[in-house]
């Protein structure tokens, strides 16, 4: 079935340093949409980007995902980790019945 | 800006008790979703809906009901809560777009159940 995996649970690291979270995607419909959904302390989840076209970078506030079909990931990385990044990001996919899959979440703090 | 709204905020319900969560969107999407959120599960969906009157489960929608009763309501109905239930629950309204849907989720509901 369709499933999305996120390998880290929790992600620590110094500001400044680069941020890259992993992604990656199992699903038999060959054109799906992928999603990076962050969720800050006490709040609700919200979108940060999306894509739905291969080897195309999609950027939003400063992070940045490329799709790849050819190993199905889907990776969200930013150049530099600010402290306000520390939040849980959800990786997701749609696929062609229109059901969207979640991963587990990764955990990111960010450390002054 | 896409509007949902969850009530209550926080619920403590008996082992046993019945449990309603209501949701409310005022953008007009065909489409809501119910989730839970657990620590080491992600978001999990429980039932969802195309529409009013429509109800579809979810990928653990057993113990949960739900019901459609307009384009803008969405409830999430627990007849016999149990401890296992304790959980952090989102609403969710789908945008279809252009593109791909965008989930809009509401506040959340923190429900424990004793």
């Amino acid at each position: 079935g369709d499933s999305v995996t996120q390998t880290e649970g929790l992600v620590t690291l110094t500001e400044g340093l680069p941020v890259m979270l992993n992604c990656t995607y199992q699903t038999i419909y060959s054109n799906p949409f992928l999603f990076w959904y962050v969720q800050h302390l006490n709040e609700s989840p919200r979108l940060l980007l999306k894509s739905f076209t291969d080897n195309k970078r999609t950027e939003h506030q400063g992070f940045h995902a490329t799709l790849h079909k050819s190993s199905s990931s889907f990776h969200l990385q930013k150049s530099s980790a600010q402290l306000s990044d520390s939040a849980l990001y959800y990786c997701a996919l749609r696929n062609s019945n229109n059901r969207i899959f979640f991963g587990d979440g990764t955990q990111l703090v960010v450390k002054p | 800006e896409a509007a949902v709204t969850q009530s209550p905020r926080n619920k403590v319900a008996v082992t046993g008790g019945k449990v309603t969560l209501s949701c409310n969107q005022t953008n007009n999407h065909n489409n809501m979703y119910w989730y839970r959120q657990d620590t080491g599960h992600g978001l999990r969906l429980i039932h969802y809906s195309y529409g009013a009157g429509s109800t579809e489960k979810g990928d653990i929608p057993d113990g949960y009901k739900a019901s459609r009763p307009s384009q803008e309501n969405f409830s999430l109905i627990l007849e016999l809560a149990t401890p296992s239930q304790t959980s952090v629950y989102f609403c969710a309204s789908g945008d279809e777009g252009a593109c791909a849907e965008t989930l809009y989720f509401g506040s959340g509901t923190r429900l424990t159940v004793l």
